[in-house]
């Protein structure tokens, strides 16, 4: 069935970076974007940024400028997430989502369970 | 950027009733907005798209409707699992309204 895996849970250090990747499957890997929506504890979604899995291009919040690097892997239909120079308040579930690149309007139809990054000292 | 506001933040509501969502662009958005549901602890999930479409799936009891800058979720005959937090997003840069709690 067509279905976004995210990797598991992490605990990382101020100042650290991240890595969660999202495994797609059941559809073609390249006719969807990969978004990255994070969401902090008792608050509202925030859109991160986008990749095309198709070129590897991105588009990237402003919010994120600069820390934040999206990649991917077309041989395991993998998209990866990077968030660098960590602060506590980027403790978050991060979550993958898909929406058509033929046709946005369509919106973001499948998303991965969501990865909890927790970042202490 | 555009900015999507959603009102009510908090609506308080029972099994039966109705409801109404609203969400306002900051800009003219055409029909690129969608609209969705998320429980505790979950994802969320695609409820209405391109301002009035429901995917597959969804319950004839939710409604999308407006163009441009204006757009309400509308959702009639209440059932209990409807009791969540409902968000708009505009599908050209992908923000979110700040999202609206259904509680009963």
């Amino acid at each position: 069935q067509v279905q976004l895996v995210q990797s598991g849970a992490e605990v990382k250090k101020p100042g650290a970076s991240v890595k969660v990747s999202c495994k797609a499957s059941g559809y073609p890997f390249t006719g969807y974007y990969v978004h990255w929506v994070r969401q902090a504890p008792g608050q509202g979604l925030e859109w991160m940024g986008r990749i095309n899995p198709s070129g590897g291009t991105t588009t990237y919040s402003q919010n994120f400028q600069g820390r934040v690097t999206m990649t991917r892997d077309t041989s395991t239909s993998t998209v990866y997430m990077e968030l660098s120079s960590l602060r506590s308040e980027d403790t978050a579930v991060y979550y993958c989502a898909r929406l058509s690149v033929a046709v946005t309007l369509y919106g973001m139809d499948v998303w991965g369970q969501g990865t909890t990054v927790t970042v202490s000292s | 950027d555009i900015q999507l506001t959603q009102s009510p933040s908090f609506l308080s509501a029972f099994v039966g009733g109705r409801v109404t969502i609203t969400c306002r662009a900051s800009q003219d958005i055409g029909s690129y907005l969608a609209w969705y549901q998320q429980k505790p602890g979950k994802a969320p999930r695609l409820l209405v798209y391109a301002a009035s479409t429901l995917p597959s799936g969804v319950p004839s009891r939710f409604s999308g409707s407006g163009s441009g800058t204006d757009f309400t979720l509308t959702i009639s005959s209440l059932q209990p699992e409807d009791f969540a937090t409902y968000y708009c997003q505009q599908l050209e840069k992908y923000t979110f309204g700040q999202g609206t709690k259904l509680d009963i």
